[in-house]
């Protein structure tokens, strides 16, 4: 299994709305990544976690809240978000921290009303 | 931060052309990764280059990696329209920051 999958594949949500972004992976990986792509911008890394402690937030608004329950899967808590969240959200891991090759997941195309 | 500078940032070609691409940086990376990015889809790892001069092919797609290590260029020959994408670089050494990208279109 080499897949990373990511649910839900659409998210339409308002800005009072509270709500999860799911990213999962059976492959061993222990590093495990959120990037945020706006429509014709390339992905911006948000958060890394590396052996499930979190290793990097990019100044990331605390909106946003990142969990890793455990080496295989991650999760983004969504709350109180404003229009201009909306983007593709991408989750990706790779073997170990040093991000080597990452393997992505579809992602998640968030609409925020 | 370690700055990846992609050119061009759009490319539109036809069918049968040759083209390169270029991703440079005035930081030394221990690898860079190329990328390819379907629209709706997550970014497909296309190569990793390690050691500085290195050239790698993969059927028509030829990756350098600079002598330096700061830079690396993407050929392709004979493109076709299922070349189309956003092709990324991204440099390692404990983060994982992309280029801007090199948007190409192919048409048939």
């Amino acid at each position: 299994d080499t897949e990373v999958t990511q649910t839900p594949k659409h998210l339409v949500m308002g800005m009072t709305n509270k709500k999860s972004l799911k990213c999962e992976q059976h492959m061993g990986h222990r590093a495990m990544y959120w990037y945020k792509q706006k429509a014709k911008k390339p992905p911006e890394l948000m958060f890394v976690y590396s052996y499930e402690k979190l290793s990097i937030n990019e100044s990331v608004p605390s909106r946003f809240s990142p969990e890793c329950p455990n080496s295989s899967l991650l999760n983004l808590h969504l709350h109180a978000l404003q229009p201009e969240d909306s983007a593709l959200y991408l989750c990706a891991s790779s073997q170990d921290g040093t991000a080597e090759k990452l393997f992505f997941g579809s992602g998640t195309q968030l609409s925020v009303l | 931060t370690q700055l990846l500078e992609q050119s061009p940032q759009f490319l539109s070609i036809q069918e049968g052309e040759n083209l390169t691409v270029y991703c440079n940086s005035s930081s030394v990376f221990s690898s860079l990764q190329w990328y390819r990015q379907e629209p709706g889809e997550g970014p497909v790892l296309l190569v990793t280059v390690v050691t500085g001069g290195e050239v790698k092919k993969l059927k028509r797609l030829t990756f350098q990696f600079g002598d330096a290590r700061k830079d690396s260029s993407l050929h392709i020959t004979a493109a076709q329209p299922g070349d189309t994408g956003l092709y990324l670089c991204a440099g390692d050494n404990n983060d994982m920051r992309f280029g801007a990208g090199t948007r190409l279109t192919v048409k048939p």
